[in-house]
């Protein structure tokens, strides 16, 4: 069983770039969810699809948005990059959105 | 709003130390409770699960438990080694309404156990 993998793990872009991240859920989870999180701080919730639906999204603005596919693999793609959205950019799934949560190990993604 | 809160942010203790992490959360609506492992610049390990019905849960060197009532939740490491030195987060699942499922953390304690 392979468990939560994300690509690619570094990625330099440019301000005003647009760049898609990709996470390929745990065998049999349904259930996807993506988190930005700074350095120094605590995993801030970007988002979560449920069986290909957005179930939930927190406090980002619209040019975060992604996609979970008929294998439950998803994407995260960012518009209009900017400096401050320089973050380690984690992936979690599980088998219901109330079950135990299981994390890639992240994409560092630099804008400069 | 969720809040949660960890406390101490940062702990250096000498290796065979027991230490103990606090956490604890504003809204007690939770599924249930993670304790996670990260090391720098790594994603998350997942520790130990504890559902809003339990109040503790072991693995190994490791006990956390939870007082959902109170909001509070501790994780117990006994007898410390240098390999434990990482950060640790506590997350809470979100019970019900929109963006159920979500995971809000706290800061985390960044533990350093020296030889």
């Amino acid at each position: 069983e392979t468990g939560v993998t994300q690509s690619p793990t570094h990625l330099i872009k440019t301000r005003g770039q647009q760049v898609t991240l990709r996470c390929s859920s745990q065998s049999g989870h349904n259930t996807v969810s993506w988190y930005q999180q700074a350095l120094g701080q605590g995993p801030q919730f970007i988002f979560q699809y449920y069986r290909e639906e957005e179930n939930g999204r927190g406090n980002f603005p619209p040019r975060f948005s992604g996609l979970q596919f008929p294998n439950y693999s998803s994407e995260l793609n960012v518009n209009a990059l900017e400096l401050d959205d320089s973050a380690l950019y984690l992936c979690a799934s599980s088998l219901e959105p109330n079950t135990e949560a299981f994390f890639g190990q992240g994409t560092r993604l630099t804008v400069v | 709003k969720q809040e949660v809160t960890q406390i101490p942010a940062a702990l250096s203790v000498p290796e065979g130390e027991n230490l103990v992490l606090n956490c604890s959360f504003t809204d007690s609506a939770i599924y249930n409770l993670q304790w996670f492992r990260q090391d720098p610049g790594k994603g998350l390990t997942s520790l130990l699960l504890i559902q809003s019905s339990q109040r503790e849960q072991t693995s190994g060197r490791l006990n956390a438990s939870l007082d959902k009532s109170s909001g509070r939740s501790t994780l117990y490491i006994a007898a410390s080694q240098p390999g434990d030195s990482a950060t640790y987060l506590c997350a809470v699942k979100k019970a019900g309404g929109t963006s159920y499922g979500k995971l809000t953390f706290g800061q985390g304690t960044i533990l350093t156990v020296h030889p």
